[in-house]
């Protein structure tokens, strides 16, 4: 079981480009949740889905931000017309069942860096 | 709203000696979850210990175990025999325990550094 993979590790965008962010869940898992975790900071939850549904994305910015989870291929993080305030680092963790009670497993993010 | 505050923004220890790494909580539930995770220079984020708040029994996991204390909100981290690939941030987490179909967000601390000296 490859885990939970994230990719790029590492992305660098420009002022006002967009930043697409991958996250492939643990096989069997359904469930995934996206935290970013600004520098010095702890990770705060952004959103949560499940596949072709968004559960809660009460912690993800109104606007510029999206996220899916199609039912085939990985769930996206999209972040359009990137500011410098975005640069942080993104992960992605996923559960096999609703609530995450027992911890997830996190992939080892994605550092995404506007220039 | 429901906080987690980490009051030691670092430490250190020497290899082989015990430290403990303090949380504190705030909540108005009953009934949740508690974790604490460990982040590596790698940055993966690698659950270490989990602690049920209905379960009076204080967690452990081989080295790791927690001081549990309901009434005062602490959940605090013991490390024992450290070793050098201890050295990493620790974070503490807090999720409200909300039933079938909870959201399972976790809200995290600021994190402690802890360094492993040899």
């Amino acid at each position: 079981n490859a885990g939970v993979m994230q990719n790029p590790r590492h992305l660098v965008r420009r002022r006002g480009q967009e930043a697409r962010l991958r996250c492939s869940p643990m096989k069997g898992h359904s469930h995934v949740y996206w935290y970013r975790q600004l520098p010095e900071e702890g990770l705060k939850f952004m959103v949560y889905l499940q596949k072709e549904n968004i559960i809660d994305e009460s912690g993800m910015p109104k606007e510029r931000f999206s996220a899916e989870f199609p039912k085939e291929g990985p769930s996206i993080l999209r972040i359009q017309q990137v500011v410098r305030g975005d640069s942080a680092a993104y992960f992605c963790a996923s559960s096999p069942f609703p609530g995450g009670g027992y911890g997830y497993t996190f992939g080892s993010g994605t550092r995404l860096t506007v220039v | 709203a429901q906080t987690v505050t980490q009051s030691q923004p670092e430490m250190s220890v020497q290899e082989a000696e015990t430290v403990t790494l303090s949380c504190t909580y705030d909540t108005s539930e009953n009934n949740y979850y508690l974790f604490w995770y460990k982040q590596p220079p790698s940055r993966q984020m690698i659950l270490v210990i989990r602690q049920e708040a209905y379960k009076q029994q204080n967690a452990t996991e081989n080295r790791f175990s927690v001081n549990f204390q309901k009434a005062a909100k602490s959940f605090s981290l013991k490390i024992s025999d450290s070793q050098l690939g201890d050295t990493a941030m620790y974070f503490c987490a807090f999720m409200k325990h909300e039933g079938e179909g909870s959201q399972g967000n976790l809200i995290f601390g600021k994190g402690t550094k802890l360094s492993v000296k040899p």
